[in-house]
């Protein structure tokens, strides 16, 4: 089965600095990989995803991650952090169930803190 | 607007009560998926439908139970069999077929005492 993660539960970064959000995950098959971004008491928003083609992908509100399949990782990026950044972020693989269907499976997330 | 939408958004029960939390979408999505949220835990996947009148167990179902009698919509109760009822939950719709996003509602907040 395909499992995420996260490095980190907790990452503070300063308004301006480079973000740096890591994911690792297994999975026996080519992975579609995927960030989310939840802000507190609402319902989670997808940033970014990967499932084939160019290995760097772009997502909203400047974020980037690069899939690295020698390193089974996706980590998350983004230049310079603005306070509006804080958040929880989430990476997630998608995965087949024992009866074939689709699922996503996702890490235990990291709290994003950008302090002023 | 297309989207997802659960109701409420917060809930409060007594102990021993069943409650049900509904989820509805207009996406026109086949996949429909019931998600639990704890601090520091990540989303947990609770019951998941691909089908009208057909739905499978997630990794922690016991406590819950689910129909899906119309497409549009998924509805979760949580039965007074469930020991720690207190989280946010999610809803989720996907396209099949593809293994690509899937689509949240707003959740709902219960809160049992």
């Amino acid at each position: 089965a395909q499992s995420v993660t996260q490095l980190g539960s907790h990452v503070s970064v300063s308004e301006g600095a480079l973000v740096l959000l890591r994911c690792n995950y297994s999975s026996s098959v080519p992975p579609y990989l995927f960030w989310y971004v939840q802000y507190p008491n609402q319902g989670l928003q997808l940033l970014l995803k990967y499932t084939t083609g160019a290995t760097l992908v772009k997502g909203i509100n400047g974020f980037e991650a690069e899939f690295k399949k020698s390193e089974t990782s996706f980590h998350l990026t983004k230049p310079s952090a603005h306070m509006s950044d804080a958040a929880e972020y989430f990476c997630a693989v998608s995965d087949l169930t024992q009866g074939g269907s689709e699922k996503l499976v996702f890490g235990k997330g990291t709290k994003l803190t950008v302090n002023p | 607007d297309g989207g997802i939408t659960q109701s409420p958004k917060y809930l409060f029960r007594k102990e021993g009560q069943n409650v049900t939390l509904s989820c509805e979408q207009n996406l026109n999505h086949d996949a429909m998926y019931w998600y639990r949220q704890d601090p520091g835990q990540g989303l947990r996947l609770i019951y998941y439908s691909q089908i009208v009148n057909d739905f499978q167990k997630g990794d922690i179902a016991e406590g819950y139970s689910v129909s899906r009698e119309k497409k549009e919509s998924f509805p979760l109760t949580v039965t007074s069999a469930q020991k720690n009822p207190t989280a946010f939950y999610l809803c989720a719709s996907s396209i099949l077929g593809d293994r690509d996003e899937q689509y949240f509602g707003p959740g709902t907040r219960l809160t049992v005492t």
